[in-house]
């Protein structure tokens, strides 16, 4: 069975800190992975991760995929408020369908 | 473009009613998804449309059914609510043809409906 985790699940940090949040799967021909952020209520896209070891930026968050160990990680530097929110990884297996899996989401607090 | 929009926002049930949530897309996207989130479950699909015209089950469709009724529209019935239904409901989309990777693959998604079923 397919199936995403995430973890932590929770996390509650000060401003400037760096979080690191880590997903890792087990999926058929897996064909890509994503991020979301989300606040209060949909969640919005923030990265797609199709091969190994090419990380991808944007601001002060960045992202990076390993297909052999099977996981990726999202970074975030120099925290903010506005960084809170939960974080959901999603896997698309290889499909015609477009249909995503998603793991259960980490929830971060950012403190003044 | 108003993206992704769903209605009601908020709607209180009482078991064994029925309604339907309605979402519609204006960005001209081929697939439609349906999703409910409850705390700590992460986003659990319950059907999907691939492309105008097909519809299939996802992951708990039980107590659901899904119209395709155009290539905008994707509407979700629920036909004897129960107390279990009470969830976060979201409505989404993704462009690009179905089985197509490309830098178009994200789904895109509606502000949610909350649904309580007393």
């Amino acid at each position: 069975e397919d199936k995403v985790v995430q973890s932590p699940l929770s996390l509650v940090v000060h401003e400037g800190d760096t979080v690191t949040l880590n997903c890792s799967y087990e999926v058929t021909n897996f064909r890509s992975l994503l991020w979301y952020k989300q606040e209060k209520k949909a969640p919005t896209f923030l990265f797609m991760l199709t091969s190994s070891g090419i990380e991808k930026k944007s601001g002060r968050l960045s992202s990076i995929l390993d297909k052999k160990e099977l996981f990726s990680i999202l970074n975030i530097t120099a925290t903010q408020t506005g960084d809170s929110a939960i974080y959901l990884c999603a896997v698309e297996p290889s499909s015609n369908t477009g249909k995503l899996i998603f793991g259960q989401g980490t929830t971060l607090q950012v403190k003044p | 473009n108003a993206g992704v929009t769903q209605t009601p926002k908020f709607q209180v049930l009482k078991t064994g009613q029925s309604m339907t949530l309605q979402c519609a897309q204006d960005m001209n996207h081929n697939s439609m998804y349906w999703y409910r989130q409850d705390p700590g479950m992460g986003l659990r699909l319950i059907y999907y449309s691939a492309s105008e015209g097909t519809t299939d089950k996802g992951e708990v469709p039980n107590g659901y059914n899904v119209s395709r009724l155009n290539k905008r529209e994707f509407s979700l019935r629920l036909e004897s609510a129960a107390p279990s239904q009470t969830s976060v409901y979201f409505c989404a989309s993704r462009g690009g043809l179905a089985g197509a990777l490309s830098i178009y693959n994200e789904q895109f998604f509606g502000p949610g409906t909350r649904l309580t079923v007393l």
